[in-house]
C-alpha cells in the first residue's frame, strides 16, 4: 500500500514568508498526489493534486507544488503566506481509489 | 444541495455496545470511504468501497465493519471489539480513477463518538 510522510507536524513563519511544507512519498506502483486544507472547525477541501503530465503544480490561493519523482517528494510551497493561510495541511496519496493521508502540519502564521 | 451527509454529530456510547455512524451522498459518486481522525495521526483509512457490493480493508480495520448495499450509502459500525473508538469519524466520496474529478474527495461533517 501507498503512504505518506509529513516530516514537520508544526510550521510558525510570519507573515509575507516563504513557505514549504515538506511531504514524501512510498509506493511500488504509479501514483496519484494531492494536498488538503483543513481550516478550523472546517472539513477538509483540496488545495492541488498531480495526476500526470507537468511535475509543477498549481492550486488555489497561490499553493503549488512539485513532484519529484527521483526524491519521492512532493513538498508543498507558497512564496508569500497570509494571515488566513494558517490552517492544518494534508499530504495524501493514492494508486487506485485507496487515498491515504499523511499526518498534517500545522501552519501558524504570524503577524 | 448535493454533498455527503453525516449522522449523527455527537454519539455516547458505552463500553461494550455496537454503534453505527451513517453516511450517505447524493453526488453520484462510485468510491466512498471511512477515516479516523485523531489529534497529531492525521486521517487514517478504516474502510473504503469503489462499488455497490465491494469493499476493502484499509489501515485500522479491527473492530470495525461496513456495508454498500446501495450506491448512495456507506455505514460504518463500531464494534465492541474496537478497543479505543472514541475519536473523530470522516466519510468522504470521490469518483474513481480515470474520471473527470478524480482524487478531490468531498467530506462529510464527520460523526464525533465518546464511549463512556
Amino acid at each position: 500500500a501507498q503512504s505518506v510522510t509529513q516530516l514537520d507536524s508544526q510550521v510558525p513563519v510570519f507573515e509575507e514568508a516563504p513557505v514549504e511544507l515538506r511531504c514524501n512519498y512510498s509506493s511500488s506502483v504509479s501514483v496519484y498526489l494531492f494536498w488538503y486544507v483543513q481550516y478550523p472547525n472546517q472539513g477538509l477541501q483540496l488545495l492541488l493534486k498531480y495526476l500526470s503530465g507537468s511535475t509543477l503544480v498549481k492550486g488555489i490561493n497561490g499553493f503549488e507544488a512539485e513532484f519529484n519523482k527521483s526524491q519521492t517528494s512532493f513538498h508543498l510551497r507558497k512564496p508569500s503566506v497570509h494571515i488566513s493561510d494558517t490552517a492544518e495541511y494534508f499530504c495524501a496519496v493514492t494508486g487506485n481509489n485507496d487515498m491515504r493521508f499523511g499526518a498534517g502540519t500545522r501552519l501558524t502564521v504570524k503577524p | 444541495d448535493g454533498g455527503i451527509t453525516q449522522s449523527p454529530k455527537y454519539l455516547f456510547r458505552k463500553e461494550g455496545q455496537n454503534v453505527t455512524l451513517s453516511c450517505e451522498q447524493n453526488l453520484n459518486h462510485d468510491a466512498m470511504y471511512w477515516y479516523r481522525q485523531d489529534p497529531g495521526q492525521g486521517l487514517r483509512l478504516i474502510y473504503y468501497s469503489q462499488i455497490v457490493n465491494d469493499f476493502q480493508k484499509g489501515d485500522i480495520a479491527e473492530g470495525y465493519s461496513v456495508s454498500r448495499e446501495k450506491k448512495e450509502s456507506f455505514p460504518l459500525t463500531v464494534t465492541s471489539a474496537q478497543k479505543n473508538p472514541t475519536a473523530f469519524y470522516l466519510c468522504a466520496s470521490s469518483t474513481r480513477a480515470g474520471r473527470v474529478g478524480f482524487g478531490e474527495l468531498f467530506f462529510g461533517e464527520g460523526s464525533r463518538l465518546t464511549v463512556l
